[in-house]
């Protein structure tokens, strides 16, 4: 059964600041997504890794995928303040469509 | 991509009641997908809905509490049945077009009373 972890749960960081949030995932997979969630809000689609090596970069996000490792992660480069949102990282269940998601990283950036 | 959209977008109920949601999408899909998602929690899958099939539904979900319609590729509906306080949840359909990503619609805040 493929399980998702990911720390930290709760990040406090300053505006600024570099920071990097881990997904660790039990079994094969071939596609890692993350998503950002604001408060009352669905969920927002950041980035789908599929290979080995993929990296992706949006802004001040960058994620990477180590197949080998089962090891994702979202890398925060100088931190705003609207940045401040829950990451969640899914891994889809091998030849499935199901996801499985992490518990989700509360970020929140202070000035 | 896919915009989705569902209803209602919040409602109160009170226990024993049952409530329909109806998730809509702009483009034809194989396959829909209800998640729930507790208060402050991550997400999990409830099940997954097929045009023309019966829905397929995870561990600890059963068809008589979430029942689950399909009539068409781009329509599905999830009843929460009998509703206690323990099904106040965000619930959320979902679709995978034809691109990789997977996409959510806004969500239907329930609480029950």
């Amino acid at each position: 059964e493929l399980k998702v972890e990911q720390n930290p749960l709760f990040l406090s960081m300053q505006e600024g600041k570099n920071y990097t949030i881990y997904c660790n995932y039990s079994t094969t997979s071939d596609r890692l997504y993350w998503y950002r969630q604001d408060p009352g809000k669905s969920l927002e689609s950041l980035f789908v890794l599929l290979s080995n090596g993929a990296v992706k970069q949006e802004g001040r996000l960058m994620a990477s995928l180590d197949t080998k490792a089962r090891l994702s992660t979202l890398h925060i480069t100088a931190a705003v303040h609207d940045l401040s949102a829950t990451y969640f990282c899914a891994a889809a269940q091998g030849g499935s469509e199901k996801l499985v998601f992490g518990k989700g990283t509360k970020l929140t950036v202070n000035p | 991509s896919a915009v989705i959209s569902q209803k209602p977008s919040r409602d109160i109920c009170q226990r024993g009641t049952s409530l329909t949601i109806q998730c809509q999408v702009d483009s034809q899909v194989t396959m829909m997908f209800w998640y729930r998602q507790q208060p402050g929690q991550s997400l999990t899958l409830i099940a997954t809905a097929n045009q023309g099939s019966e829905a397929t539904y995870e561990s600890g979900f059963v068809i008589d509490k979430f029942p689950i319609s399909r009539p068409n590729l781009t329509f599905s509906t999830l009843t929460v049945s009998n509703m206690s306080p323990e099904d106040s949840s965000i619930y959320l359909c979902s679709v995978r077009t034809g691109e990789e990503t997977q996409y959510f619609g806004p969500g239907t805040r329930l609480l029950v009373l």
